[in-house]
This record gives structure tokens, C-alpha cells and sequence, in this order.
């Protein structure tokens, strides 16, 4: 009964491979995230949807391409990885959009570029 | 500067202490504030809201300074399962959270 989970925990993989991490909640939650998380431990929200529209794109490499085919599941994938795209990802999810809602975390995947 | 600042520490303290930590945001349309904890190679998971009046979750308070932009958290009676990164959250647009980088605590025998 975990509200929200990822998989893979953990993605060793070469550079220039193209790698996809899942997402799912049961939260009944309409807005989920994705962030990264580097080796200094600064946590960066990359991507936000919202019932499955984008509202949230920062500044994230175009390899980097989030899906949500309904609002439990955001995934994300990775084309042509890099050494540089090595951390953690965290997804979460919120009941809102808005300001003033909390966020709860998945567990996080650990991605290893070689 | 960055959006939410954070002594990263760590602060050092023995059992029963009482700790407090600091953060400066720079967002002056910042709406919600929140503390998060972070235990090694764990998710964040939030530990608490900080509202306008202040708040208090048994030994856990919080403080919002909005004239001075500034968050705080008390820790009394510190326990040694509160060793952890203390992370401060400010919401701008969107719901996007900006994260400080998180404060080190641990607390010792």
C-alpha cells in the first residue's frame, strides 16, 4: 500500500542509452513531479503535470522527456544518457496545483551512468 | 543568491539538546513554507507546515518571519532519531517547490 512508488530503485546503465523510470500513486492526488537530486544533495524540480498537462518544464536537456497517461502515473524517460545525468529521482505527488499543498515523495531511483 | 538559503551545518549536538535552524528565502511572493526531513538515501518527507502565527508538533516548532523573509525550526529535547537533513521549502508559482539545500543534524550520546 505504497502511496508512491518508482521502479526501478536502482539504473546502472552506459552512457548513450535511453532509460525510462516509472511512477505511480494512490493517493487519489491531481498534480505529480519529478526532481533530481545531485551528489551535492540539491533537490531541483524538473518537470510538473497536472491531470496530465504539463505545468511545470524547467530547464531540463530535451533528452529528458516526461509521460502521463492518466493522473497516477507520471513517468519519465532519458534518451542518450550522460555521465552528468547521474543522482537520485525523486517523483512526488500533491492533492493541487495551487500554492499551500504538501508534496509526499516516492522513494527515489538511483541512477549510475558508466 | 539562491532562493531558499540554508546553513548546511552540521550541527553537533548531545541528546536532550535544543536546536534551532535558520532560513532566508528571496521570493517576497512566497505563499506556503515548509520543513521537510531527509534521512540518508531516503525521500524527503514532510515533517511539518510552517504558517503565519507559528506552529508547534510536540517538540517540533515552526516560526515564519514574512518582514524579514526568514523560516525557523526549534527542536527541544533532541532525540537521537532526529539525526537527519532538515531541508527548507518555499512554494513560488505552480505549486513549485524550491528547496534549500538542507541542514545536517546529528545528535550524539
Amino acid at each position: 500500500d505504497t502511496a508512491v512508488s518508482q521502479t526501478p530503485k536502482y539504473l546502472v546503465t552506459q552512457m548513450g542509452n535511453d532509460k525510462s523510470i516509472k511512477c505511480e500513486q494512490n493517493l487519489g492526488h491531481d498534480t505529480m513531479y519529478w526532481y533530481k537530486q545531485d551528489s551535492k544533495k540539491f533537490l531541483k524540480i524538473m518537470f510538473s503535470y497536472n491531470n496530465k498537462e504539463l505545468i511545470i518544464n524547467e530547464t531540463v536537456p530535451n533528452r529528458f522527456s516526461p509521460k502521463s497517461p492518466d493522473k497516477a502515473h507520471l513517468n519519465l524517460h532519458i534518451n542518450s544518457l550522460e555521465l552528468g545525468d547521474s543522482a537520485v529521482y525523486f517523483c512526488a505527488s500533491s492533492p493541487g496545483s495551487g500554492q499551500g499543498h504538501e508534496q509526499y515523495f516516492g522513494p527515489g531511483t538511483r541512477l549510475t551512468v558508466t | 543568491r539562491k532562493e531558499v538559503e540554508q546553513d548546511p551545518g552540521p550541527f553537533n549536538v548531545p541528546e536532550g539538546a535544543t536546536v534551532a535552524f535558520n532560513c532566508t528565502y528571496s521570493n517576497s511572493a512566497s505563499q506556503s513554507f515548509f520543513w521537510y526531513r531527509q534521512d540518508c538515501r531516503k525521500e524527503p518527507k514532510l515533517l511539518m507546515s510552517v504558517y503565519s502565527s507559528g506552529n508547534e508538533d510536540g517538540r517540533f516548532t515552526a516560526q515564519l518571519n514574512r518582514a524579514s523573509q526568514y523560516i525557523s525550526l526549534l527542536i527541544r529535547d533532541s532525540k537521537l532519531s532526529d539525526s537527519a537533513t532538515y531541508l527548507c521549502v518555499a512554494t513560488g508559482t505552480a505549486s513549485k517547490l524550491t528547496f534549500g539545500t538542507g541542514t545536517r543534524l546529528q545528535v550524539t550520546l
